[in-house]
């Protein structure tokens, strides 16, 4: 059984790093064609796909937000962590971490998602 | 970027009926399409991805069909637990974009 969760900081202040923990089971992102991505959503907007790493450490990132991401994973291989720096208000949302899957050579798409950690950016 | 343009923002529809939603990308994504549904709690599963392809467990009600610019999702009798956010997904070209969402409502 597949399953992710989100962790991170509820709230922190404008200028500081988030960092955010997806810890999975059911999966190890060492096998050869997983992959994990970020995914954010603003309250009452739609989803932002943010970064990626896959089983081979290989990092994907969101052009606009680029310069900010930084994206990595544990030697275990089941957790993946994300981290924002320089935060605004603009970053407050709900962040979700997804399990990428492939289904032959044309598919793919986010397969599990986790529950979702809300993280308020105030002063 | 790939602007993901979908409509309705909103849909109050009945139950048993039959509704669909629209999905326009900003250029040609050549069926690189993927459909999500999100609950009011906020959880998020697949429904269809490639544009045609149902995921496993997704009931048999949902399909999804086009090309080119445009693609739907289509929802054949509608079920209470039908009433939800949809949006669509392009991943043609990075960064991998999301429509702006369809909220199906209950009429």
């Amino acid at each position: 059984q597949v399953t992710l969760k989100e962790s991170g900081p509820g709230m922190l202040q404008p200028s500081k790093t988030l960092s955010l923990t997806c810890s999975f089971s059911g999966f190890s992102l060492s096998t050869s064609g997983m992959v994990v991505s970020w995914i954010r959503q603003p309250s009452g907007k739609s989803l932002e796909w943010l970064a990626a790493i896959d089983w081979d450490g290989d990092k994907y990132y969101n052009p606009s937000l680029k310069s900010r991401l930084t994206v990595s994973k544990d030697t275990s291989n089941t957790q993946v962590f994300l981290k924002i720096t320089s935060v605004d208000t603009a970053d407050t949302a709900t962040y979700y971490c997804a399990r990428l899957t492939t289904e032959g050579i044309v598919s793919y798409y986010f397969d599990y998602w986790g529950q979702g950690v809300m993280v308020t950016v105030s002063s | 970027d790939i602007q993901m343009t979908q409509t309705p923002s909103s849909m109050p529809a009945s139950l048993g009926e039959r509704v669909t939603i629209s999905c326009r990308a900003s250029q040609g994504i050549s069926n690189y399409l993927n459909w999500y549904q999100q609950k009011p709690d906020g959880t998020i599963k697949p429904l269809i991805y490639y544009t045609s392809n149902l995921q496993s467990g997704v009931p048999s009600r949902f399909s999804g069909s086009g090309s080119g610019t445009d693609y739907s999702l289509t929802i054949s009798s509608l079920e209470p637990e039908d009433f939800a956010m949809y949006y669509c997904q392009q991943y043609d070209s990075s960064p991998w974009t999301f429509g702006g969402g369809t909220k199906l409502e209950l009429k």
